[in-house]
């Protein structure tokens, strides 16, 4: 079975902090994903990576920006976290148009 | 931009009977896939179905079936014989491109009653 993890399920930052969230994927998948989840908006995709060290903006890249430096890990980083970012954040990785879904990470910025 | 619309926020079915999940997009491609994913209250997001365009049969997973219309770019979930456990957030999703980028709407909430 293929399993997407995420480093954190909760986690709750001050307003200015630099966040880190890590996923990890182990079925050797080259494309990778990180969306927010929000009531009444649906997934929006933030970024995406379709190989190590490559990247591209999503719908929604404003305010965050990701790093690939190994196959099997794509990380999203808030680089000041503000209040409006507070969101369900969803990493996937993709295998001929399928993709399977992290437990995601519910992320409050006070 | 291809765009996906769920029209129904909530939707509730009591067990054992069957509901119909409403899902349209907007596209100009001609070559693309569509999904239904399930989300569980705290669970992970989960792939129900998915639907090749260029197939005319619509795709069939045990309880769930969808209803492909091309031409009117509607794309529904039917769930059959409807469980507990069927309750969930669902998401219609739509594919295209290499690079795998999925759209998707805003989701429906299913509720099962007893």
């Amino acid at each position: 079975d293929v399993k997407v993890t995420q480093s954190s399920r909760y986690l709750v930052k001050r307003t200015g902090e630099k966040v880190f969230l890590e996923c990890v994927q182990d079925m050797d998948h080259e494309n990778m994903f990180w969306y927010r989840q929000d009531p009444g908006l649906g997934l929006r995709l933030i970024y995406f990576s379709y190989d190590v060290k490559m990247k591209e903006k999503g719908d929604i890249p404003e305010g965050y920006s990701v790093s690939r430096e190994k196959k099997e890990r794509f990380s999203l980083i808030l680089e000041s976290a503000s209040t409006n970012q507070t969101s369900m954040y969803l990493c996937a990785s993709t295998i001929r148009g399928e993709q399977f879904f992290g437990p995601g990470t519910r992320l409050t910025v006070l | 931009a291809q765009t996906v619309t769920q029209s129904q926020p909530e939707m509730s079915v009591q067990e054992a009977e069957t509901v119909t999940l409403s899902c349209t997009y907007d596209t100009s491609e001609s070559d693309y896939y569509l999904f239904w994913y399930k989300q569980p209250p705290s669970r992970q997001m989960i792939l129900v179905i998915r639907q090749e365009a260029y197939k005319q049969q619509n795709a069939t997973e045990n309880r769930f079936s969808v209803n492909f219309q091309k031409a009117a770019k509607s794309f529904s979930l039917k769930i059959s014989d409807s469980q507990l456990g069927d309750a969930a957030m669902y998401f219609c999703a739509y594919l295209t491109g290499t690079a795998s980028k999925l759209t998707f709407g805003t989701g429906t909430r299913l509720q099962v009653t007893l």
